[in-house]
Formats: C-alpha cells, structure tokens, sequence
C-alpha cells in the first residue's frame, strides 16, 4: 500500500524566499504522487504529478517537485515565494483501489 | 482549459429540507466525485461513481445522500434531509480515469443548513 506523510502542518516563509514544503512516501514499489493545491474558498487544484518519467516534475505557477527514491520523499519547491502562493497544500497518492483521500496538507503562510 | 463547473455557488437551506448540489465534469472525463469541507476541517470523501453506479462511498455517505448522473453531463448530489451538520463546502470532482489520472475539482457549493 501506499501512504505519504506531510512532515509540517504549517510553513512560514518571507515573500521573495524560497518555499519547502515535505512530504514522504512509504510504498513497496515506485509510487506514482500528486501535489494539489487549495486556496481559501477553492476547490483543490492540481499543481503536478510524479509517474516515474522524469525524477524532477515541474508544475504550474514555478512550483516543482523531486523525487527521490534514497530518501522516500517527494518535497515541494518553489524559488521564490510571492503573496498568491499562501494555500493549503496536500501530497496525495494516487487513487488505485484506494479511496482517495486528502489529509491535513501543509499551511503555508507567505509574509510581505 | 475544460472545468468542472458547480452550481449554486451557495445555498441556504432550512434542517429537514432536500437539497440538490448540481455538478458539470468535464466532458470525456469517465470519473466523478463528491467531497464535503466543514469549515476549518480537512476535505473528506464522499463517493465515487462510474460507469453509471457508485463505486466506493465513505461512511459519511449514508442513506441521506444519493447521486445521480441524470444526463452525459450533469452529476448531482442530493441530501434527503438537511441536518445542521450537514452545512460545508461540497466539491465535485471528475478524472480521466485509471489510477494515474488526477482530479479536477470545481470551485465548490457552500451549503449552510438554518
């Protein structure tokens, strides 16, 4: 089966900084990982998708995600934090015969 | 960019009375969903549906929700009767299909039960 944890409930960064958000996976075989993405009185929204074809996935508004097998873990970066980027993000394995589900996700909160 | 649209944006219902949330998926998309987020909470799921039947349902979902696919492009969502606790937001969502495919949500109906 597969599982992710999100290591922090809530990240706090400087607008211009760089933003990392964890995440961790446990699976018996490579994982296929979504990142998605919901701002306040917003449906989710996906930001990228890991499927095995390239270890560094590059989403939309300059996000982008790598995965590393060594270290089970698919973190999200973003190089420079702007204002708009303050939402709630969540690592979600993909459905498969799994119900799919969103945990907590990581806040992240981007001050002027 | 196709979207998921939702229909009413917000609705306002008195406990005990039905109501119909109204979802539109994206048209070659082959599965559909509804979560629900009270206010503060995590989004949670409430059923999936394909190929005209519901194919995996949370415990939240009990015999006060039903869905419907009345027609190849609406997706709706019914509460028999409205309890308090049955205000949140309610999202649609649909996908292409297969394990790999993401979910495209639409930007939620806000029911509030008075």
């Amino acid at each position: 089966a597969q599982s992710v944890t999100q290591l922090d409930s809530h990240v706090s960064v400087s607008e211009g900084t760089p933003v990392l958000l964890r995440c961790n996976y446990s699976s018996s075989y490579s994982p296929s990982l979504f990142w998605y993405v919901q701002h306040p009185n917003k449906g989710l929204q996906l930001l990228l998708k890991y499927t095995s074809a390239a270890t560094l996935v590059k989403g939309i508004n300059g996000f982008e995600a790598e995965f590393k097998k060594s270290e089970t873990s698919f973190h999200l970066t973003k190089p420079s934090a702007h204002m708009s980027d303050a939402a709630e993000y969540f690592c979600v394995p993909p459905r498969g015969s799994y119900i799919p589900t969103f945990g907590r996700g990581t806040s992240l909160i981007v001050h002027p | 960019e196709p979207e998921v649209t939702q229909t009413p944006s917000h609705q306002v219902t008195q406990m005990g009375q039905e109501v119909i949330l109204r979802c539109v998926p994206i048209s070659n998309h082959l599965y559909f969903y509804w979560y629900r987020q009270i206010l503060g909470q995590k989004v949670e799921f409430l059923v999936s549906f394909y190929n005209n039947e519901i194919s995996e349902k949370s415990e939240i979902f009990d015999d006060q929700f039903s869905v419907e696919r009345p027609d190849g492009s609406n997706f709706t969502l019914k509460i028999r009767s409205t309890k308090l606790e049955d205000s949140a937001m309610y999202f649609c969502a649909s996908s292409e299909g297969g394990p790999e495919s993401p979910l495209h949500f639409g930007n939620g109906t806000r029911l509030t039960v008075t």
